[in-house]
């Protein structure tokens, strides 16, 4: 069936490298997405959206960019610090007229010093 | 301060009984949502209300009910006929209809219910 999903399960990055965490999404009519963080035990926080007629929206320290033509999504982060140590959710609205988010199955960023 | 809060964060229960998490938000936001989250998996739609006296199902309703009497509570019973309960149990809302550009979700710290 149609599904938000990652490439990678687990990243680990070094402390002031830059991240990027990848997701993939199949139903062409998705036209909304959100990156979530998720610290444990806690529940989800927003981090960044955007909209289908957008290719990239910047925020503080993280980017996302958005390839229709290959129905990808990606969230960078600059400069990673432990404290973005998470896992990370990509969630799309699927453009069914539902006015809920489908979640991926998120990827664990962690951060190494 | 404004948010959502989840109640109880913990919560044990026997095999057979029906166990009510509350949910309450004083954000003053229209569409509150429930959504189950199971170990190293991401998060799936139980069930939704985007206005009181109004609910509908989500992709694994089967075994919860849930009542919106109040727009700033949004309860969700667990019932017995719920196969496999043990979860971990994120209420949230949002300000205008999610989805949508203005209807980012804001979440609760979640409930832990454990079926023993």
């Amino acid at each position: 069936g149609e599904s938000v999903g990652l490439h990678l399960p687990t990243l680990s990055v070094q402390e002031g490298d830059n991240s990027i965490i990848n997701c993939a999404y199949s139903n062409s009519a998705s036209d909304y997405f959100i990156w979530y963080k998720q610290e444990s035990g806690k529940g989800p926080q927003f981090i960044i959206d955007i909209r289908s007629n957008m290719d990239k929206r910047q925020g503080q320290r993280v980017t996302v960019l958005l390839n229709k033509t290959v129905k990808h999504l990606s969230l960078q982060i600059a400069a990673t610090q432990p404290g973005d140590s998470a896992v990370y959710f990509c969630a799309e609205n699927r453009g069914t007229g539902r006015r809920a988010l489908t979640f991926g199955s998120g990827t664990r960023l962690q951060v190494q010093p | 301060d404004g948010g959502i809060t989840q109640s109880p964060k913990y919560l044990f229960r026997k095999e057979g009984q029906n166990v009510t998490l509350s949910c309450e938000q004083n954000l003053n936001h229209d569409a509150m949502y429930w959504y189950r989250q199971d170990p190293g998996q991401g998060l799936r739609l139980i069930y939704y209300s985007q206005i009181v006296n109004d609910f509908q199902k989500g992709d694994i309703a089967e075994g919860y009910s849930v009542s919106r009497e109040k727009k700033e509570s949004f309860p969700l019973t667990v019932t017995s006929a719920q196969k496999n309960p043990t979860a971990f149990y994120l209420c949230a809302s949002s300000p205008g209809l999610a989805g949508g550009p203005g209807g980012e979700l804001f979440f609760g710290e979640g409930s832990r219910l454990t079926v023993l």
